[in-house]
């Protein structure tokens, strides 16, 4: 079956440092989104990208974040300036047309330290 | 109140019994409902996908809406030790809106 791939798995840094954390959607989806779950707590949207703009973003995707994706394939999510509080589980996830075919990532772990 | 309120659990049952999860909410917009399975340290797997209120089963799971109540539940039968997860529900306002999950329901199926 075809998965959504997120690399690094675990991505360790300094606060203050910037950080891109990586995703390859499926190959032929078009949604495609950001979600973070902070241990112990819920999973919680960031932002959805549909036809190479943002579609819709949360109230924690401020300006130290954005999105892009630089290719055909790839989609990223990029943190400025990393604060303690951004230290947790972000899961990628895209679907082709409808919300309930939406397929995660397995994640990658941000830790900040 | 919160949106999307779920029993964090753990709930421990037999191999063999009917595991029945649910998750209540508050706001009266969502129509798309979602039952997703997570491993530890892994992503979301979607299990269930329902449509306004009603039933729907797939298997050895059925999920059920009712929108007048503002609950949902997942029931699985049949449980196996490969059951045991963290479950949540999920639900959005429109097909490709965001999905607001709730906490988790942690199952164990014990042997």
């Amino acid at each position: 079956e075809p998965e959504v791939t997120q690399t690094p798995s675990h991505q360790v840094t300094q606060m203050g440092q910037e950080v891109i954390l990586r995703c390859v959607p499926i190959s032929n989806h078009l949604y495609f989104y950001w979600y973070r779950q902070i241990l112990g707590q819920k999973v919680e949207f960031l932002v959805s990208f549909y036809n190479n703009e943002i579609s819709e973003k949360s109230e924690i995707f401020d300006d130290q974040f954005s999105v892009e994706r630089p290719d055909g394939s790839n989609f990223t999510l990029k943190i400025r300036s990393t604060k303690l509080e951004d230290s947790a589980m972000y899961f990628c996830a895209s679907s082709e047309l409808q919300v309930e075919r939406l397929f995660f990532g397995s994640g990658t772990q941000l830790s900040v330290l | 109140q919160k949106e999307v309120e779920q029993d964090p659990g753990p709930l421990s049952v037999p191999e063999g019994a009917i595991v029945s999860l649910n998750c209540t909410y508050s706001n009266s917009a969502f129509q798309y409902f979602m039952w997703y399975r997570q491993y530890s340290r892994k992503g979301p797997e979607l299990l269930m996908y329902t449509y306004s209120s009603g039933n729907k089963e797939d298997g050895r799971f059925t999920a059920q809406v009712d929108k007048s109540s503002k609950y949902i539940s997942l029931f699985i039968r049949d449980s196996q030790p490969s059951d045991s997860a963290t479950y949540l529900c999920a639900m959005s306002k429109a097909a490709g809106n965001k999905l607001t999950f709730g906490g988790g329901t942690r199952v164990l199926v014990k042997p």
